[in-house]
């Protein structure tokens, strides 16, 4: 099936840094979604997209719809020890409404003090 | 967004036996996801389950050991049937609220089989 390549699969920072992912898809998708997920939990939507080109922000999170619809990009800035979990991106299987989604390999982030 | 409950949140279990996992929204929707997450691994969507009909399955995941129930639009139960170490996993119901493909996740049940 439909496969979402994150990068990096995980990474170790400092308090205070910032943080930079991305998934790419071989597949253009209309609508990427970034979620987190902490131990023992189900995943948090954190941002949705639904333009090429477009920026979105929540908070220290931002997150950008690549222009070729094959990629997308999550930075969280000034990283703090909640920011830890497992981030992953999603995107539809359909072109319809509330279609199902397929979630990409996950990048796991740690944060030291 | 929905608040979105799941019983049991563990298991332990046997091989050879079977466990339903329920899944509870506090608003009437369409589309009911169930999704299954390995030790380690991202999430796999094993069928949408909309309410009158019946559930429609992904490849590699079929009715007789995965059958769902989905009575109404707040509810929906998913049956692990006939158990192996390998149905180890994170099992989590979501549903889709917005015309945007938007999913909203419960807090997932974490099942292991002996």
């Amino acid at each position: 099936g439909q496969q979402l390549n994150q990068s990096p699969q995980s990474m170790f920072i400092q308090e205070g840094e910032d943080v930079s992912m991305n998934c790419t898809s071989s597949s253009i998708f209309n609508t990427w979604l970034w979620y987190k997920q902490d131990p023992g939990e189900g995943p948090v939507l954190l941002i949705a997209l639904y333009k090429a080109g477009e920026l979105t922000s929540n908070g220290r999170l931002t997150a950008q719809f690549g222009i070729t619809r094959k990629d997308s990009f999550l930075n969280i800035s000034a990283s703090i020890p909640s920011d830890v979990g497992i981030y992953f991106c999603a995107g539809p299987l359909d072109t319809g409404t509330a279609s199902k989604l397929t979630f990409g390999t996950g990048t796991r982030l740690q944060v030291t003090l | 967004s929905a608040v979105i409950s799941q019983k049991p949140s563990r298991d332990i279990c046997q091989r050879g036996t079977s466990l339903t996992i329920q899944c509870q929204v506090d608003s009437q929707v369409t589309m009911m996801f169930w999704y299954r997450q390995q030790p380690g691994q991202s999430l796999t969507l094993i069928a949408t389950a909309n309410q009158g009909s019946e559930a429609t399955y992904e490849s590699g995941f079929v009715i007789d050991k995965f059958p769902i129930s989905r009575p109404n639009l707040t509810f929906s139960t998913l049956t692990v049937s006939n158990m192996s170490p390998e149905d180890s996993s994170i099992y989590l119901c979501s549903v889709g609220v917005s015309a945007y493909n938007e999913q909203f996740f419960g807090p997932g049940t974490r099942l292991t089989v002996l």
